[in-house]
């Protein structure tokens, strides 16, 4: 079965270092999308993209970065992790726009 | 102001009853709306899109009221399983999604 996965599922990390979490979706996708999940401020869009090449800051994008170097992978990379950036962090992916959203199991991350 | 609001409760209510939540969103321009559910320390899951028309799935009825800006979904004769958190998500023009933070259900025996 299609699905899409995310790697790790928990990571604990140290502040200033660099962490990168891996998203892959075996739907065929075009559209994926990283967002943070947080008490009191729900699901946050981080960064998204529409394709190949294409990425795109969302709401809370400071601190992170994406690259999209084929449909199925959209990895997130914290260039110096910092404690605020403790949370779990869903990848998603949708075929086109209307079209339904899917969510991966999450990534617990934390940083010490 | 926040883009979706919505009551993030806890709602607690006995199993059968009808519990209904709301969701203001403030985008005039959004496109299609959805209903995901998501269990404690799990990923959030498509329960319902919300069509202007409204429409059914078994217990849950999702609505659409443009002019006031809002969804609503009901829930008939309450599970046990209903128990979760339901997030309301609009889609603008673009494809993302953006959500509320939220709301906690609870039914008890």
């Amino acid at each position: 079965d299609a699905e899409i996965t995310q790697s790790p599922r928990h990571k604990i990390t140290e502040t200033g270092r660099q962490v990168t979490l891996a998203c892959h979706q075996t739907w065929n996708h075009n559209n994926m999308f990283w967002y943070r999940q947080d008490l009191g401020h729900g699901l946050r869009l981080i960064h998204y993209s529409y394709g190949v090449q294409d990425t795109n800051k969302g709401e809370v994008s400071d601190g992170y970065s994406v690259s999209r170097s084929n449909t199925e992978d959209l990895p997130l990379t914290l260039e110096s992790a910092a404690s605020s950036q403790t949370s779990v962090y869903f990848c998603a992916s949708s075929a086109n726009s209307g079209n339904t959203i899917y969510f991966g199991e999450g990534s617990w991350l934390t940083v010490v | 102001r926040k883009e979706v609001e919505q009551d993030p409760g806890p709602f607690n209510v006995p199993e059968g009853a009808t519990v209904a939540f709301n969701c203001t969103y403030s985008n005039s321009a959004s496109q299609s709306f959805f209903w995901y559910r998501q269990d404690c320390r799990k990923e959030p899951k498509l329960l319902m899109s919300v069509y202007s028309s409204g429409n059914e799935d078994g217990r849950f009825t999702a609505q659409l009221n443009r002019a006031s800006q809002y969804i609503s979904l009901l829930i008939r004769d309450s599970k046990l399983s209903d128990s979760a958190t339901y997030l309301c998500g609009e889609r603008g023009t673009a494809s993302k999604l953006t959500f509320g933070t939220g709301t906690r259900l609870q039914v008890t025996l």
